[in-house]
């Protein structure tokens, strides 16, 4: 089962919307509303930011969504603030074999 | 507050054996699944297998198979990541995190809602 592929970087300035897609395949992503976001900065543990596909977390903020189309999951985060700025990762239900699996990781920076 | 809290940093040589622990609380530990994931320098997530404290239930990752035994003591609230000789290559930050789970059922949801703080590993002749 290989990794889920995210774009290496993102960035943008305070106050902008940025889109971190996550794409994987028929049989991960594509099949399962299973998706999960995490938020990790450096030297931290990872934070779940989303589950589900699209649902937060208590105490997540939500200038944090996500949403699916076909085989590519995505995690938008509006009203981009300098704390914000971390590695992202997807990860997903990939069936029996491997039940999960994660993306390749974005770093994020706040311009 | 459910808290995940793990083992120190260690160093090691090639070849030692070695078993890094994530004791649970706030929730009952027995009932939902524990997974372990491995960060090594500079690099991205990998999933390495999952428990279930209540009955020992343990799936691999067809990549870390054979390489590590994940077990658990839910007597002590604890899961433990054990290798029997380690290698360079094991060099990494090692997450347990809690996966979301239905009780009475044990229906995973694959996804991490609570993680330890990582047990850096360090593995040098």
């Amino acid at each position: 089962q290989s990794a889920l592929t995210q774009p290496a970087s993102v960035s943008g300035s305070p106050g902008q919307s940025i889109t971190i897609s996550c794409t994987g395949t028929s049989s991960d992503v594509g099949s399962y509303n299973l998706v999960s976001w995490y938020q990790q900065h450096p030297g931290k543990a990872p934070k779940l930011m989303i589950c589900e596909g699209s649902k937060r977390p208590s105490g997540v903020s939500n200038r944090f969504s996500g949403s699916k189309s076909g085989n590519t999951a995505s995690l938008t985060i509006s009203g981009l603030q300098a704390e914000d700025e971390a590695d992202y990762y997807c990860s997903s239900y990939a069936g029996t074999t491997t039940p999960l699996v994660f993306g390749t990781g974005t770093k994020v920076t706040v311009l | 507050e459910v808290q995940l809290v793990q083992s120190g940093a260690e160093v090691k040589k090639p070849g030692e054996s070695l078993k890094i622990s994530c004791k649970g609380s706030g929730y009952t530990f027995s009932s939902y699944w524990i997974g372990w994931v491995r960060q090594m320098p500079g690099k991205g997530l990998e999933w390495m297998g999952i428990i279930y404290p209540g009955d020992s239930d343990t799936r691999y990752s067809p990549s870390i198979q054979g390489q590590v035994t994940i077990s658990a003591d839910q007597s002590i609230s604890t899961a433990y990541l054990q290798w029997s000789s380690l290698k360079a290559s094991d060099t990494a930050m090692y997450y347990c995190a809690r996966l979301a789970t239905d009780y009475p059922t044990r229906h995973m949801w694959y996804y991490f809602d609570y993680w330890g703080q990582g047990t850096l590993v360090t593995v040098s002749s």
